[in-house]
Order: structure tokens, then sequence, then C-alpha cells
């Protein structure tokens, strides 16, 4: 079982371009997730789903876009990347959206952006 | 803002317990006290969960008082690699917030030879 899959590991970005960031999930999951953390900041929501066809912001979603177009696969979208989102980005999911279902996390993406 | 307090920090010394507080003294009859730790930069990994009663897996213990605010993770015998930043987490009731995660700041558990 290969869990929460992230990849790229490592992305350096220049300000205006854009990218994606890949998740995968192989555990059927519903819910899937976006964190960002920066030092000193914990963790914060970034957008989430919980189904196929539906997603929502979290706490901060400026400069971010998804979609969930199949149960297995979150891609989260830098539309035009800048300094301020330089940080380390987590995948996330969980079978299901109670209190009862836990969180599994991706090894997360590192992004530059200079 | 987090609705827990933990140490920001512990000392353990190898193969001893490491017994982790969290205070959560503002907990709702159906949220649940997760447990999850960070090692270096890696993603946040999954430890144990509960609602009222104590559990146990292959990794910990989690004792959880009577009256629910408060709770203790337990790691029976600690090894170097269990070096790691723990957080206690109150999971949100589904709702606006949809299941998500509110990371405080965690306690940095250090193992000692």
């Amino acid at each position: 079982n290969a869990g929460v899959t992230q990849t790229p590991k490592f992305q350096v970005l220049k300000t205006g371009q854009s990218m994606t960031l890949q998740c995968a999930q192989d555990m059927n999951h519903e819910y899937m997730s976006w964190y960002r953390q920066d030092p000193g900041m914990g963790l914060r929501l970034i957008h989430y789903s919980v189904g196929a066809g539906i997603t929502d912001q979290g706490e901060v979603p400026n400069g971010y876009n998804v979609s969930r177009s199949t149960t297995e696969d979150f891609p989260l979208r830098l539309l035009s990347a800048a300094p301020s989102q330089t940080s380390v980005y987590f995948c996330a999911s969980s079978y299901s959206i109670t209190g009862n279902s836990p969180l599994h996390f991706g090894n997360g993406t590192r992004l530059t952006v200079t | 803002d987090a609705k827990t307090t933990q140490p920001p920090s512990m000392d353990c010394a190898e193969g001893r317990a490491a017994n982790l507080p969290c205070n959560h003294s503002t907990i709702s009859g159906n949220e649940y006290v997760y447990w999850y730790r960070q090692i270096h930069s890696q993603g946040p990994q999954y430890i144990i969960h509960g609602l009222k009663n104590n559990e146990t897996n292959e990794m910990a213990s989690l004792i959880i008082t009577e009256d629910r605010k408060s709770s203790t993770l337990i790691l029976p015998h600690a090894t170097l690699r269990d070096t790691a930043v723990y957080y206690c987490i109150v999971r949100v009731a589904i709702g606006g917030s949809q299941g998500n995660l509110i990371f405080g700041k965690g306690t940095k558990l250090s193992v000692k030879p």
C-alpha cells in the first residue's frame, strides 16, 4: 500500500510561474485535503474535498485552485507563484469526514518561489 | 486557535516510558482526541485517537481522563527514533470545518541515550 503519494518532493519556481502539485491516494478515501506548513505557524488548511466533484476552501485558499475529478487524485494548482507561497505542502486523506476517521499524510512537497 | 495545550518540550531516557500530557478542557462530547507526530520535516504521522475510553495500539497508549478534559500519550519504551514533535489535536466535529485538524505547536520530545 503506497498510502498518500505526493510529487514532486522539491520544486523551485520563479515569481509568476504556475505549477501543479500532485497528490494521489490508493486507499479509496473520500476525504482529501491540502495543508501548508510554515515555520512557527503549524499546518494550515488550504482546500479540501469530501468526494469526487466536490471541493471547498479552507483557511488560506487564496492563490490556489483544486479539482477532484477522481477519488484517487487531488491536485493543487498554483496559478501565479509568489514568494509568500514558499512553504512545505502536505496532502492528507481519510476514509470519511467523521471524527472517527484518521487523516493520513503524504511526505510533502517543498516549494521555493524566488 | 488550537483547542489543546501541551508543554513545549520534554526529555525522556531511551528505553523508558514517555508520558506526554495534553489539556483540552473545552472539548465537546462528540470530539475525538488525536495524536500525531512529525519527525524532522516529514509528513505528520498518525499515532492514535480516542473518544472517551483508553486506547492502545502497536505504537502507543492513550489515556483520557473521565471528564475528558485531558489526556496522556504513552510511548512504553522510547527509542531514539521517537524523537519528534508530538501534536495533540481535537478533531473538529463535522460541520463548517469538515473534519479539519487544527495543529498547535506540539511537544518536542527528545529521547536521549
